[in-house]
C-alpha cells in the first residue's frame, strides 16, 4: 500500500516565491524523508524528519511532521529556477523499507 | 566519497529478450536496494539486500526478474523474458546499514520495451 501520497501532483511558481508541498501517509511510522528528482536522474536526500519532531529546517527548505493527522508539508522558500524537479515523500517504519508517494513537480520559471 | 554507479544508463529491447543491469553501491555500504520507477510514479522497491542476503524481494516478479549481490558488493538485476509493461527506470540505492535512515540513489537505468 501507499504509504505517502503528495499533494499537489503538480505546481509551477515564478522564482523567488515560496513552494509548499503536503505529504499524507496511513500507518504509523518512525521518519519521514524528502528526495528530489531532477529529470532523468536519481534521487536526492534532502531532509529527514523523525516521529518525535514537529519542525526541521536545512537552508531553504523546512519540513513539518503532524502525526495525529499522519501529514507532512515541505516549504521551499525563496524558490530557484534549479528547485525545478519532482519532489517525494517517504514513509519509513521501523526498520521496513520506504515506501514512497507519486510525486509533486515543482516547476520555477525566471 | 563515489557515488552509487549504474550501467547501462538506457537501454530498447523488443519483448520477450532478456536484460541485465549492474550496480555497484558506495564503498563500505552493507544495503542495496533495487527499485522499479514507471512514468509518473514514484520508486516501488523490487528487492533489498543486506550484505549478499535477501532482506525483502516482496515485490519482485520472481517469474521474470532475478538479482543476485554475489559478493556483498555490486549486484546485477536480470529480466528474463521483458514484457512492456517492464518500461521503467531502474534505480539502485545503497545505505550504510540495515536501518541506514538516508539512501543514496543512482542515475537510474531506464528501459524501453518495444
Amino acid at each position: 500500500s501507499q504509504q505517502g501520497e503528495e499533494d499537489p501532483q503538480a505546481l509551477s511558481i515564478q522564482e523567488g516565491e515560496n513552494a509548499t508541498m503536503n505529504c499524507s501517509y496511513k500507518t504509523s511510522i518512525n521518519n519521514l524523508q524528502w528526495y528530489r528528482q531532477n529529470s532523468g536522474r536519481g534521487l536526492v536526500h534532502l531532509i529527514l524528519i523523525r516521529s518525535n519532531e514537529r519542525e526541521k529546517h536545512s537552508g531553504r527548505l523546512r519540513v513539518t511532521l503532524d502525526t495525529s493527522k499522519k501529514s507532512s508539508s515541505l516549504l521551499i522558500t525563496a524558490s530557484r529556477a534549479a528547485d525545478t524537479a519532482s519532489y517525494f515523500c517517504a514513509a519509513r517504519k521501523g526498520y521496513s523499507t520506504l515506501t514512497f508517494g507519486k510525486g509533486t513537480m515543482l516547476l520555477v520559471s525566471p | 566519497e563515489a557515488g552509487v554507479a549504474q550501467s547501462p544508463r538506457y537501454k530498447i529491447i523488443e519483448k520477450r529478450q532478456s536484460v541485465a543491469f549492474w550496480c555497484n553501491p558506495i564503498s563500505g555500504h552493507a544495503t542495496l536496494y533495487w527499485y522499479q520507477q514507471i512514468l509518473g510514479q514514484g520508486p516501488k522497491l523490487l528487492i533489498q539486500f543486506q550484505n549478499n542476503g535477501v532482506v525483502d524481494d516482496s515485490q519482485l516478479p520472481k517469474d521474470r526478474f532475478s538479482a543476485e549481490r554475489l559478493k556483498g558488493v555490486d549486484s546485477t538485476l536480470k529480466i528474463q523474458p521483458a514484457k512492456l509493461e517492464d518500461s521503467a527506470v531502474y534505480l539502485c540505492a545503497s545505505s550504510r546499514l540495515r536501518d541506514g535512515e538516508t539512501q543514496y540513489f543512482g542515475p537510474g537505468t531506464r528501459l524501453l520495451v518495444l
